[in-house]
């Protein structure tokens, strides 16, 4: 059964530094999301991705985050000046259709200090 | 917005024992509903979801869950759990139509199966 993959799994950093986080989607999708979860906390979605841009955004989403599919198979999420608070497991997720079932990758622990 | 709440946070029962979990949700429109399960070390994985017709969703591993509209809930149930269901379970809902289709999620409810 075809999956949502994601690297790293795990990912530390220092504060101020960029990172990118990568997904592989499920190869006939056409719509991609990024959530993330702080520990203790709910998943929150962050954005979502279609044709080439960015349907939706949330207010965690800022200047800071970008994402990109940079060729037929990547999905990624960028984000350029890593703060403390933005440690938490970072999800990516497709689907072929609107309103279909969200397909969920492993996630990516991030760990700023 | 939308907005989902999940009653409970922890729930610890033996095998065999019955299982309810509840969520309700707030939005103004009409919804699509999601029961995602997450076993320890794994990822996100759809239990159920309710997007129109029956209200009574059966889905994977026998655990069902039941729209009520006039409630805004949409609780799920298993009659008799097994070991093997301690996970964490998250309540979800995205609003039909919607342009960008994001999900929101309920804060979770870890259980926990005793042997």
């Amino acid at each position: 059964e075809p999956e949502v993959t994601q690297t790293p799994s795990h990912q530390v950093t220092q504060m101020g530094q960029e990172v990118i986080l990568r997904c592989v989607p499920i190869s006939n999708h056409l719509y991609f999301y990024w959530y993330r979860q702080i520990l203790g906390q709910k998943v929150e979605f962050l954005v979502s991705f279609y044709n080439n841009e960015i349907s939706e955004k949330s207010e965690i989403f800022d200047d800071q985050f970008s994402v990109e599919r940079p060729d037929g198979s990547n999905f990624t999420l960028k984000i350029r000046s890593t703060k403390l608070e933005d440690s938490a497991m970072y999800f990516c997720a497709s689907n072929g259709q609107l309103g279909e079932t969200q397909y969920f990758g492993p996630g990516t622990r991030l760990l700023v200090l | 917005a939308q907005s989902v709440s999940q009653h409970n946070h922890h729930v610890i029962l033996s095998e065999a024992a019955s299982l309810e979990l509840g969520c309700n949700y707030s939005y103004g429109g009409t919804v699509n509903l999601f029961w995602y399960v997450q076993y320890p070390g794994q990822h996100l994985q759809l239990l159920l979801k309710y997007f129109s017709g029956d209200p009574l969703v059966k889905g994977i591993k026998g655990f069902e869950a039941e729209f009520i509209k006039s409630k805004f809930s949409f609780n799920l149930r298993k009659p008799s759990v097994q070991w093997s269901d301690t996970a964490e379970y998250f309540c979800a809902v995205n609003a039909r139509g919607a342009a960008g289709n994001k999900l929101t999620f309920g804060g979770g409810t870890r259980v926990l199966v005793k042997p």
